[in-house]
């Protein structure tokens, strides 16, 4: 059974620097891609990008590049989602997911979609 | 980027009744879309790949359809357990864009 389990519930202030992280099981961690989605509170989703685990290549959304950075650690089947500089807007739900299928720099293959979801990480940003 | 619009952003209905949601790209996503389904206080599910393929283990009262710029999620006969968000995903280019949402309510 694939299984993603999400690293616990943070509390920061504006300026400090964060990582959670997203631990899978049940899957070949090394062939697969994990995404982060972003939900604020009250809101929809957002796709903030993906990590090849093999090889750790990765593609962000425009609206996340230079944002965040988004890691992994293949001995330990451990992705990574990361800031430097916390900020009170970035306050949500962030949930890692397994793609399945697999996307160039453009596009994406048929079939891809996110099969499997942690439990979520709520960060919370507040001075 | 492309972008999902979808419609009613909410809607209530009794149990056992026919509910449709639909979504609509900015330009022609082939069949690039998928559907998911969040429950109060949880992560996403997917129910349905490709515009219209059941996910393993979906009920078969979720439906998809649709190719091109407009796609169609539909519930045959509304149940309790369907309280939820549905979300519609393309994936024809990146960056991966979601619908806004619709929240599926019980009357």
């Amino acid at each position: 059974e694939v299984q993603l389990v999400q690293s616990g519930a943070e509390v920061k202030k504006p300026g400090e620097s964060l990582k959670i992280s997203c631990k899978g099981s049940g899957f070949s961690f090394t062939t697969n891609w994990i995404g982060w989605v972003r939900q604020m509170p009250g809101k929809g989703l957002d796709w903030m990008g993906i990590i090849y685990l093999g090889d750790s290549d990765t593609r962000y959304s425009p609206s996340f590049q230079g944002q965040v950075t988004i890691s992994a650690d293949k001995s330990i089947s451990t992705a990574y989602l990361q800031w430097s500089s916390l900020k009170a807007s970035d306050t949500a739900f962030y949930y890692c997911a397994r793609l399945l299928g697999y996307c160039g720099t453009t596009s994406c293959y048929r079939r891809t979609n996110f099969d499997s979801w942690g439990q979520g990480t709520l960060v919370t940003v507040s001075s | 980027d492309i972008q999902m619009t979808q419609s009613p952003s909410s809607l209530s209905a009794s149990v056992g009744d026919r509910v449709t949601i639909t979504c609509q790209a900015s330009q022609d996503i082939s069949n690039y879309l998928n559907w998911y389904q969040q429950k109060p206080g949880k992560a996403p599910n997917l129910l349905i790949y490709d515009a219209s393929n059941l996910e393993t283990g979906v009920p078969s009262r979720f439906s998809g359809s649709g190719s091109g710029t407009d796609f169609t999620f539909t519930i045959s006969s509304l149940q309790p357990e369907d309280i939820a968000t549905y979300y519609c995903q393309q994936y024809d280019n990146l960056p991966l864009t979601f619908g806004g949402g619709t929240k599926v309510e019980i009357k």
